[in-house]
């Protein structure tokens, strides 16, 4: 199946400073998300972003296909934004499986 | 719409009881998932339906755990005998199928978990 990396595994920041947080993976896909747990547990979808760029307020996340990575910008960043941050693709390459393989996720903290 | 609903949100069992959750799609989506996660890791997939069909199951799941959708709406996800290695938060997510042929566009909406602890 394809493999998921994140990085890095921990990051504290001060409030107000910007963030990349990584994902690599092993094969072509056609399907990332970025997803955001909140410390009591609960899972957001940030982006669905298999190519290109977008934004949304001050994220925003690139996946360049052909290098198999995908990248998530924090900018200017609060306190609310603390939790783990997972990439996830299919686990499969090709057509037929819809199960969606995690990385193990990169931890933020943000600090006042 | 009221997002994925999960119950219960927290269960105590004892080892080798049998517990059930129940998870409620959003109403317009006609995929759901079970994905469980344990402390320090990325969710891992259970199970996927698409309507009342089971159509994919992991390799990790046991024959211990069963998962239904008996009309296509809500499932039920039942761990019989349960083990101490079954503590664990068990995430449902839904998805709606993309029109247009798009078959990439499978974007997840997770429910807020079952946290099962099994002392």
């Amino acid at each position: 199946g394809i493999q998921v990396e994140q990085s890095p595994p921990d990051l504290i920041l001060q409030e107000g400073a910007n963030s990349t947080l990584r994902c690599n993976f092993s094969d072509s896909v056609n399907n990332l998300q970025w997803f955001h747990q909140n410390p009591w547990g609960q899972l957001i979808n940030l982006f669905y972003i298999p190519s290109g760029t977008k934004q949304n307020g001050r994220l925003s996340a690139t996946t360049v296909a052909t290098e198999r990575y995908s990248l998530l910008y924090i900018s200017s960043s609060q306190t609310t934004d603390s939790g783990v941050y997972f990439c996830a693709v299919p686990a499969y390459s090709g057509a037929g499986s819809y199960q969606l393989t995690f990385g193990k996720g990169t931890k933020l903290s943000v600090i006042p | 719409d009221t997002g994925v609903s999960q119950n219960p949100r927290h269960k105590i069992t004892k080892r080798g009881q049998n517990v059930t959750f129940r998870c409620d799609p959003i109403s317009e989506h006609n995929r759901l998932y079970w994905y469980r996660q344990t402390l320090g890791q990325g969710p891992e997939f259970l199970t996927y339906f698409q309507n009342e069909a089971q159509l994919e199951k992991s390799r990790l799941l046991s024959d211990r755990f069963s998962a239904e959708r008996p009309k296509g709406s809500f499932s039920t996800l039942e761990i019989q005998r349960t083990e101490q290695g079954d503590s664990a938060m068990y995430l449902c997510a839904s998805s709606l199928r993309p029109t247009g042929g798009f078959s990439g566009a499978n974007v997840l909406t997770f429910g807020a978990g079952s946290r099962l602890t099994v002392l």
